[in-house]
């Protein structure tokens, strides 16, 4: 099993802004995951993307993916106060997610 | 709705008392997951389940106990062996292990008292 280890650990953004967190891993990956937590709540599945897939949208976000580099993206554009949260990575290559501990966005209004 | 429901909410621990927590799921998932989260920290594993009948430990899997009777219900027991149980505890289940979307409930917090 392994470790996405995100950064960076806290970012804060006005709204309307873009928020861009990275994860890195160290070993081959079937494929990636990010979540959401809303503070004192269960995470969120937001998007997976394919060991063979490079870019995926979904609404306001962009997930990148280079296994390359053992480097995954999320962007979030146009952010908005309810995007406060803490995001995690999670890269797959067993039968388990291993979490990292996350980056922490602050959307201010 | 289809989800996962875990209870309770808040949950108080004398010192040597086991305590269960209760997560359920209508999601007609196979596999089921719990993990421990400190604050500011990321999930870690405690044990998973890919079918009934069956689970395997995860990463500190020491001081906790589960069963996997039916494909709904995954309980997690907090011994008294575990000196540090105050936590966030997530339960979480997918379609099948591994490489499938986990949907989280909405935790149970345990407190020492």
């Amino acid at each position: 099993s392994q470790q996405g280890e995100e950064d960076p650990q806290a970012l804060s953004i006005q709204e309307g802004e873009n928020a861009t967190m990275n994860c890195s891993y160290k070993t081959s990956i079937n494929n990636l995951q990010w979540y959401r937590q809303n503070s004192g709540r269960g995470l969120v599945h937001l998007i997976l993307i394919r060991s063979n897939e490079r870019e995926k949208h979904s609404g306001r976000l962009r997930v990148t993916l280079d296994t390359s580099k053992k480097s995954s993206s999320l962007l979030i554009t146009a952010s908005r106060a309810a995007d406060t949260a803490s995001y995690f990575c999670a890269p797959i290559n067993t039968d388990k997610l291993i979490f990292g501990t996350g980056t922490r966005l602050q959307v201010f209004p | 709705d289809g989800g996962i429901t875990q209870s309770p909410k808040y949950l108080f621990r004398k010192e040597g008392q086991n305590v269960t927590l209760s997560c359920e799921q209508n999601l007609n998932h196979d596999a089921m997951y719990w993990y421990r989260q400190d604050p500011g920290q990321g999930l870690r594993l405690i044990y998973y389940s890919q079918i009934v009948n069956d689970f395997q430990k995860g990463d500190i899997a020491e001081g906790y106990s589960v069963s996997r009777e039916k494909k709904e219900s995954f309980p997690l027991t907090v011994t008294s062996a575990q000196k540090n149980p105050t936590a966030f505890y997530l339960c979480a289940s997918s379609m099948m292990a591994g490489y499938q979307p986990q949907h989280f409930g909405d935790g149970t917090r345990l407190s020492i008292l």
